[in-house]
Parts: C-alpha cells; sequence; structure tokens
C-alpha cells in the first residue's frame, strides 16, 4: 500500500532554534499539506502545496515558517524559530481523488 | 471557516448505533472522513464527492447532502475498535485546502 514517509518521528528543540520536518510523499501525488495537531486538539490545516508552489495557507502559517521541496521527492516544513506554543504533532498528507494519506507525524516537543 | 461536529463525544455499548454529523458554513466540495486513534495519524475512511453520495464500507458509512452542506457518518453496529475520535474534512469550492471538523469522541465499550 502507498505510503508518506515522515521523519524524525520525534524532535525535541529548544526554545528559538530552526527545526526541519520532512516527508516523503507517495509519488505521482501532486497536492501535499501539512497539519498541526497540539495534544489532544483539533487536527489544524497549516499549509498545501502544488506544482513546487503554496496553493494556499492558513493563519497559523506565518513568516516563521516555509515550505520546500528541496529535491524533488523529499517535502519539508522549517520552523525558523520556534516558540514553545509550536509543540505538536506535525503530519504530512496526501489527499486527492478517492483516497487520502497521511503520514504517521513527527511529535515536536519545544523546551 | 471550520466545519463543526456534533455530538462532541459518544460513549456506546458494543452493538449499538451512532450518527455523527459534520456541518459547514461554507459550499462543500467535498468531504472526507477520518478516524484517528490516541497518538496516532488519522485513518482515512471515505470521501463523498457529489451532493446526495452516501458510500459506505463495512458498518461505517456516509452522506452528503450538498445542499445544507452536511455530511452525516453512520456506524452500525460498533465494535471496540470504532473507539478513537472522528473527524470530518471538508473541500470548499474553489480552494485547495482540506479543513478538519471539531472532531467527535467516540468510546466503545464492551
Amino acid at each position: 500500500e502507498p505510503e508518506v514517509t515522515q521523519t524524525p518521528s520525534h524532535q525535541v528543540t529548544q526554545m528559538g532554534q530552526e527545526v526541519i520536518l520532512r516527508c516523503v510523499p507517495i509519488s505521482n501525488h501532486l497536492y501535499f499539506y501539512w497539519y498541526r495537531q497540539i495534544l489532544g486538539q483539533k487536527v489544524e490545516f497549516l499549509v498545501s502545496f502544488y506544482n513546487n508552489e503554496i496553493s494556499e495557507k492558513s493563519e497559523i502559517f506565518d513568516d516563521q515558517f516555509s515550505v520546500e521541496r528541496p529535491d524533488g521527492s523529499n517535502f519539508t516544513l522549517k520552523i525558523r524559530s520556534t516558540k514553545l506554543e509550536d509543540s505538536a504533532m506535525y503530519f504530512c498528507a496526501t489527499p486527492g481523488g478517492n483516497e487520502a494519506f497521511f503520514g504517521q507525524g513527527t511529535r515536536l516537543t519545544v523546551v | 471557516q471550520q466545519p463543526v461536529q456534533s455530538p462532541q463525544a459518544v460513549i456506546l455499548r458494543e452493538g449499538e448505533d451512532a450518527v455523527i454529523n459534520c456541518s459547514s458554513s461554507k459550499a462543500l466540495y467535498s468531504v472526507h472522513w477520518y478516524r484517528q486513534k490516541h497518538g496516532e495519524a488519522p485513518i482515512f475512511l471515505m470521501i463523498l464527492l457529489k451532493g446526495g453520495e452516501q458510500k459506505g464500507h463495512d458498518k461505517i458509512s456516509a452522506s452528503f447532502n450538498e445542499k445544507k452542506q452536511q455530511s452525516s457518518l453512520y456506524l452500525t453496529a460498533s465494535q471496540l475498535s470504532y473507539s478513537g475520535t472522528y473527524f470530518c474534512g471538508t473541500e470548499i469550492w474553489n480552494t485547495d485546502k482540506l479543513i478538519f471538523g471539531t472532531g467527535t469522541r467516540l468510546q466503545v465499550f464492551p
């Protein structure tokens, strides 16, 4: 079965540090999404990415966040200067057509 | 813009039925349904693309009322494995984002 792979599974970082979360989406899927879920809360849309460009972004996705597809396969979410409130699970997903696939997520802990 | 789900929580005995509703204030292109177990990623259940469409597999089905901008998820003869938080995900016309609903926590007891 097709799989979305995220790395690392868990990242601990100090406040103010930059983090890069990685996602290997399913090949041939054109749309990619990043979501954030603070523990026990709702799944929040961050950004959608299509054809190597940001398609939509939410109010959460401010200048501290960026997305890239550096090598045509990996898909990264960068948080430039982490804050305590950035602690959450971050999921990438490739919805589209009749299926939608989520990666297993990266748990980011900012201390 | 976030779809509202009701109820917020459901407690069932094995074998009982449940209905989870999802309501949007915007015209919808599609509705997705997901189940999430604690500490895990959301698992895709189904997508509904056309108004009035009903889909299902096993004892879980869903309907989509495009005019009312609503969808409902039907769980029949619930099993212990149905426990988790259910989210609807809505795609609004002319946007490229899938917005998740407020979530419904469902617990099935023996």
